[in-house]
Protein backbone atom coordinates (compact mmCIF):
# COMPACT_ATOMS: atom_id res chain seq x y z
CA UNK A 1 0.00 0.00 0.00
CA UNK A 2 1.07 3.36 -0.87
CA UNK A 3 1.87 6.27 1.83
CA UNK A 4 3.47 9.85 2.44
CA UNK A 5 5.28 11.02 5.17
CA UNK A 6 6.05 14.74 5.38
CA UNK A 7 8.94 15.08 8.41
CA UNK A 8 7.70 18.39 9.30
CA UNK A 9 4.91 19.45 10.84
CA UNK A 10 5.95 23.72 10.74
CA UNK A 11 8.72 25.03 8.90
CA UNK A 12 9.36 28.65 10.31
CA UNK A 13 11.61 30.38 7.93
CA UNK A 14 12.30 34.04 7.12
CA UNK A 15 11.15 35.89 4.21
CA UNK A 16 13.22 36.10 1.12
CA UNK A 17 15.32 32.63 2.74
CA UNK A 18 15.41 29.67 0.98
CA UNK A 19 12.89 26.48 2.31
CA UNK A 20 12.66 23.00 1.86
CA UNK A 21 9.38 20.83 2.81
CA UNK A 22 10.00 17.52 2.90
CA UNK A 23 7.94 14.60 1.39
CA UNK A 24 9.02 10.88 1.70
CA UNK A 25 6.86 7.92 -0.17
CA UNK A 26 6.48 3.97 0.14
CA UNK A 27 5.18 1.93 -2.99
CA UNK A 28 5.82 -1.24 -4.31
CA UNK A 29 5.14 0.20 -8.25
CA UNK A 30 5.94 3.35 -10.24
CA UNK A 31 4.56 6.26 -8.93
CA UNK A 32 2.92 9.77 -9.51
CA UNK A 33 3.50 12.08 -7.09
CA UNK A 34 1.95 15.67 -6.45
CA UNK A 35 2.30 18.99 -3.97
CA UNK A 36 -0.59 21.21 -3.12
CA UNK A 37 -0.71 23.94 -1.30
CA UNK A 38 -3.70 25.50 1.04
CA UNK A 39 -3.90 28.76 1.78
CA UNK A 40 -6.06 29.82 5.07
CA UNK A 41 -9.54 29.05 4.43
CA UNK A 42 -9.12 27.50 0.92
CA UNK A 43 -9.32 24.19 -0.69
CA UNK A 44 -6.37 23.01 -1.95
CA UNK A 45 -4.62 23.53 -5.08
CA UNK A 46 -2.01 21.79 -7.27
CA UNK A 47 1.45 23.33 -7.35
CA UNK A 48 2.89 20.82 -9.38
CA UNK A 49 3.59 17.31 -10.56
CA UNK A 50 5.55 14.23 -11.20
CA UNK A 51 4.40 11.67 -13.42
CA UNK A 52 7.21 10.73 -15.92
CA UNK A 53 10.15 11.99 -17.42
CA UNK A 54 12.55 14.93 -16.19
CA UNK A 55 13.08 14.55 -12.34
CA UNK A 56 13.29 18.18 -11.38
CA UNK A 57 9.54 19.51 -11.68
CA UNK A 58 8.80 22.98 -11.50
CA UNK A 59 5.48 24.09 -10.93
CA UNK A 60 3.79 27.85 -10.02
CA UNK A 61 5.00 30.34 -7.39
CA UNK A 62 8.58 29.53 -8.23
CA UNK A 63 8.17 25.94 -6.02
CA UNK A 64 10.37 23.37 -7.68
CA UNK A 65 10.30 19.48 -6.57
CA UNK A 66 12.92 16.82 -7.75
CA UNK A 67 12.10 13.37 -7.55
CA UNK A 68 14.66 10.91 -6.17
CA UNK A 69 13.40 7.53 -7.04
CA UNK A 70 16.23 5.65 -4.56
CA UNK A 71 15.49 7.46 -1.98
CA UNK A 72 11.85 7.52 -2.19
CA UNK A 73 11.65 11.54 -1.72
CA UNK A 74 9.77 13.97 -3.74
CA UNK A 75 11.07 17.11 -1.57
CA UNK A 76 9.91 20.94 -2.72
CA UNK A 77 12.02 24.21 -2.23
CA UNK A 78 11.72 27.73 -3.55
CA UNK A 79 15.34 29.40 -3.58
CA UNK A 80 13.03 33.05 -2.04
CA UNK A 81 10.16 32.35 0.11
CA UNK A 82 7.64 35.59 0.55
CA UNK A 83 5.11 36.27 3.22
CA UNK A 84 2.51 35.21 0.85
CA UNK A 85 3.54 31.44 0.76
CA UNK A 86 2.52 31.10 4.04
CA UNK A 87 0.00 28.19 3.72
CA UNK A 88 0.09 24.53 4.03
CA UNK A 89 1.56 22.34 2.00
CA UNK A 90 0.83 18.61 1.10
CA UNK A 91 2.68 16.16 -0.50
CA UNK A 92 0.62 13.45 -2.92
CA UNK A 93 0.86 9.95 -4.15
CA UNK A 94 -0.73 7.97 -6.38
CA UNK A 95 0.19 4.64 -7.97
CA UNK A 96 0.26 4.61 -11.48
CA UNK A 97 -2.22 2.75 -13.81
CA UNK A 98 -5.90 4.03 -14.55
CA UNK A 99 -7.60 6.09 -11.47
CA UNK A 100 -5.94 5.53 -8.50
CA UNK A 101 -6.80 6.55 -4.81
CA UNK A 102 -4.50 9.75 -4.12
CA UNK A 103 -2.88 9.17 -0.13
CA UNK A 104 -2.09 12.71 1.28
CA UNK A 105 0.69 13.35 3.73
CA UNK A 106 -0.33 15.13 6.90
CA UNK A 107 0.66 18.56 5.69
CA UNK A 108 3.71 20.89 6.78
CA UNK A 109 2.96 24.55 7.90
CA UNK A 110 5.06 26.92 6.10
CA UNK A 111 5.32 30.30 8.15
CA UNK A 112 7.12 33.25 6.88
CA UNK A 113 8.35 35.49 9.17
CA UNK A 114 9.04 39.20 7.62
CA UNK B 1 -15.67 29.11 -14.76
CA UNK B 2 -17.16 27.68 -11.47
CA UNK B 3 -14.19 24.49 -11.20
CA UNK B 4 -16.33 22.67 -7.86
CA UNK B 5 -19.13 24.03 -5.58
CA UNK B 6 -19.81 23.26 -2.23
CA UNK B 7 -22.89 23.54 -0.12
CA UNK B 8 -23.02 24.47 2.01
CA UNK B 9 -19.87 26.38 3.58
CA UNK B 10 -20.28 25.86 7.32
CA UNK B 11 -23.34 23.53 9.17
CA UNK B 12 -23.65 22.56 13.02
CA UNK B 13 -25.57 19.53 13.40
CA UNK B 14 -27.08 18.40 16.45
CA UNK B 15 -26.03 14.12 17.35
CA UNK B 16 -28.21 11.94 15.35
CA UNK B 17 -29.25 14.37 12.74
CA UNK B 18 -28.74 13.58 9.00
CA UNK B 19 -27.58 16.00 6.36
CA UNK B 20 -26.30 15.90 3.01
CA UNK B 21 -23.38 17.97 1.45
CA UNK B 22 -23.62 18.98 -1.76
CA UNK B 23 -20.55 18.77 -4.57
CA UNK B 24 -20.97 19.86 -8.32
CA UNK B 25 -18.44 19.95 -11.09
CA UNK B 26 -18.81 21.72 -14.53
CA UNK B 27 -15.76 20.46 -16.37
CA UNK B 28 -17.05 17.13 -16.94
CA UNK B 29 -14.34 14.81 -15.24
CA UNK B 30 -14.88 11.65 -14.50
CA UNK B 31 -13.43 10.99 -10.92
CA UNK B 32 -14.73 12.82 -8.02
CA UNK B 33 -13.80 12.11 -4.41
CA UNK B 34 -14.86 13.60 -0.48
CA UNK B 35 -12.20 13.82 2.09
CA UNK B 36 -12.05 14.96 5.54
CA UNK B 37 -9.25 17.15 6.89
CA UNK B 38 -8.47 17.24 10.77
CA UNK B 39 -5.68 18.24 12.13
CA UNK B 40 -2.52 16.48 11.89
CA UNK B 41 -4.14 13.74 9.74
CA UNK B 42 -4.19 15.34 6.41
CA UNK B 43 -6.91 14.33 4.24
CA UNK B 44 -8.32 10.93 4.16
CA UNK B 45 -10.75 9.32 1.64
CA UNK B 46 -13.87 8.94 2.62
CA UNK B 47 -15.96 7.95 -0.92
CA UNK B 48 -15.01 8.17 -4.69
CA UNK B 49 -16.47 8.04 -7.85
CA UNK B 50 -15.07 7.12 -11.24
CA UNK B 51 -18.56 7.45 -13.13
CA UNK B 52 -22.14 8.22 -13.10
CA UNK B 53 -23.27 5.30 -11.16
CA UNK B 54 -20.16 3.53 -9.81
CA UNK B 55 -19.20 5.07 -6.65
CA UNK B 56 -16.63 3.01 -3.89
CA UNK B 57 -14.87 3.24 -0.47
CA UNK B 58 -12.23 5.41 0.85
CA UNK B 59 -10.45 4.97 4.08
CA UNK B 60 -12.82 6.54 6.42
CA UNK B 61 -16.19 5.38 4.86
CA UNK B 62 -18.40 4.49 8.04
CA UNK B 63 -21.17 6.93 8.41
CA UNK B 64 -21.50 8.07 5.19
CA UNK B 65 -23.22 7.25 1.81
CA UNK B 66 -22.69 8.79 -1.74
CA UNK B 67 -24.65 8.22 -4.64
CA UNK B 68 -23.23 9.33 -8.59
CA UNK B 69 -26.72 9.74 -10.16
CA UNK B 70 -24.35 12.16 -13.18
CA UNK B 71 -21.44 12.80 -13.89
CA UNK B 72 -21.68 16.49 -12.31
CA UNK B 73 -23.04 15.53 -9.16
CA UNK B 74 -21.72 13.87 -6.20
CA UNK B 75 -23.35 14.21 -2.55
CA UNK B 76 -22.54 13.32 0.08
CA UNK B 77 -24.99 11.94 3.10
CA UNK B 78 -24.00 11.82 7.06
CA UNK B 79 -26.89 9.31 7.85
CA UNK B 80 -26.68 10.00 11.41
CA UNK B 81 -24.43 12.91 12.71
CA UNK B 82 -22.00 11.98 15.63
CA UNK B 83 -19.26 14.76 17.36
CA UNK B 84 -16.62 12.74 15.67
CA UNK B 85 -17.41 13.73 12.11
CA UNK B 86 -17.00 17.42 12.98
CA UNK B 87 -14.45 18.02 10.31
CA UNK B 88 -13.68 20.01 7.39
CA UNK B 89 -14.81 18.53 4.11
CA UNK B 90 -13.18 18.57 0.68
CA UNK B 91 -15.05 17.20 -2.67
CA UNK B 92 -12.46 16.87 -5.29
CA UNK B 93 -13.00 15.94 -9.11
CA UNK B 94 -10.32 14.57 -11.63
CA UNK B 95 -9.80 13.68 -15.53
CA UNK B 96 -7.36 10.89 -16.55
CA UNK B 97 -4.35 12.97 -15.56
CA UNK B 98 -4.69 12.82 -12.03
CA UNK B 99 -4.85 16.19 -10.82
CA UNK B 100 -7.36 16.49 -8.27
CA UNK B 101 -9.65 20.58 -8.08
CA UNK B 102 -10.82 20.63 -4.94
CA UNK B 103 -14.17 22.83 -3.66
CA UNK B 104 -13.60 25.27 -1.10
CA UNK B 105 -15.07 22.81 1.53
CA UNK B 106 -17.79 22.40 4.30
CA UNK B 107 -16.92 22.98 7.99
CA UNK B 108 -19.30 20.81 9.71
CA UNK B 109 -19.69 20.62 13.71
CA UNK B 110 -21.47 18.55 15.26
CA UNK B 111 -22.80 19.10 18.47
Amino acid sequence: AQSVTQLDSQVPVFEEAPVELRCNYSSSVSVYLFWYVQYPNQGLQLLLKYLSGSTLVKGINGFEAEFNKSQTSFHLRKPSVHISDTAEYFCAVSEGGGYQKVTFGIGTKLQVIP
Amino acid sequence: NAGVTQTPKFQVLKTGQSMTLQCAQDMNHEYMSWYRQDPGMGLRLIHYSVGAGITDQGEVPNGYNVSRSTTEDFPLRLLSAAPSQTSVYFCASSSGRFEAFFGQGTRLTVV
